[in-house]
């Protein structure tokens, strides 16, 4: 069965901490994405990647980063967390080619930052 | 990014009866598609619309997308209680490569 991890599922985070929030997909998959979701505001794409090495930003890439080392894994980072940036972050990742808008998603993870 | 409205928000139902919900926008999309959210999930893809006027069907669910291209439709027969959850519409621009834009979901409650 077709897997995409992200690493936590909650996290709890202080104004100002670095955040890591790692995701990985067992597909072989070119293309990975970073959306937060947040009620009422649905899913918003933060960055994407569509090769190692790889990132474009996306609709709201202010405050984040991400990494992506290897094919499998892609990282996203809060350089200085903030509280608006409480919310559940969703990592995607799709083929490329013909299928490429068909997105399968991680759980999810949960952050809080206080 | 491109703004698409789904409504209703949310939808209170008892079992059995049918479910319908739209996506809206003032873009002209290439592709349509809807997920389904469990609660303590991500989205899984439901159905995806290529052409205008498409008509396509996933067990008792029924999505079509619209001649103008710039709308979506989904409807839901016969509910039953795994039917819960976040339903969002999701739209790719033409030339877009892979980036989808979600509307705000529709949160669906049924009642036994």
């Amino acid at each position: 069965d077709v897997k995409v991890t992200q690493s936590s599922r909650y996290l709890v985070k202080r104004t100002g901490e670095k955040v890591f929030l790692e995701c990985v997909q067992d597909m072989d998959h070119e293309n990975m994405f970073w959306y937060r979701q947040d009620p009422g505001l649905g899913l918003r794409l933060i960055y994407f990647s569509y090769d190692v090495k790889m990132k474009e930003k996306g609709d709201i890439p202010e405050g984040y980063s991400v990494s992506r080392e290897k094919k499998e894994r892609f990282s996203l980072i809060l350089e200085s967390a903030s509280t608006n940036q409480t919310s559940m972050y969703l990592c995607a990742s799709s083929a490329t080619g013909t299928a490429n808008e068909k997105l399968f998603f991680g759980s999810g993870t949960q952050l809080s930052v206080l | 990014g491109q703004q698409l409205n789904q409504s209703p928000q949310s939808m209170f139902i008892q079992e059995g009866e049918d479910v319908s919900m739209n996506c809206t926008s003032s873009s002209i999309f290439n592709t349509w598609l809807w997920y389904k959210q469990d609660p303590g999930e991500g989205p899984v893809l439901l159905i995806a619309l290529y052409k205008a006027g498409e008509l396509t069907s996933n067990g008792r669910l029924t999505a079509q997308f619209g001649i103008t291209r710039k709308d979506s439709f989904l409807n839901i027969s016969a509910s039953i209680p795994s039917d819960v959850g976040i339903y969002f519409c999701a739209g790719q621009l033409l030339g877009s490569w892979g980036k989808l834009q979600f509307g705000a979901g529709t949160q669906v409650v049924v009642t036994p």
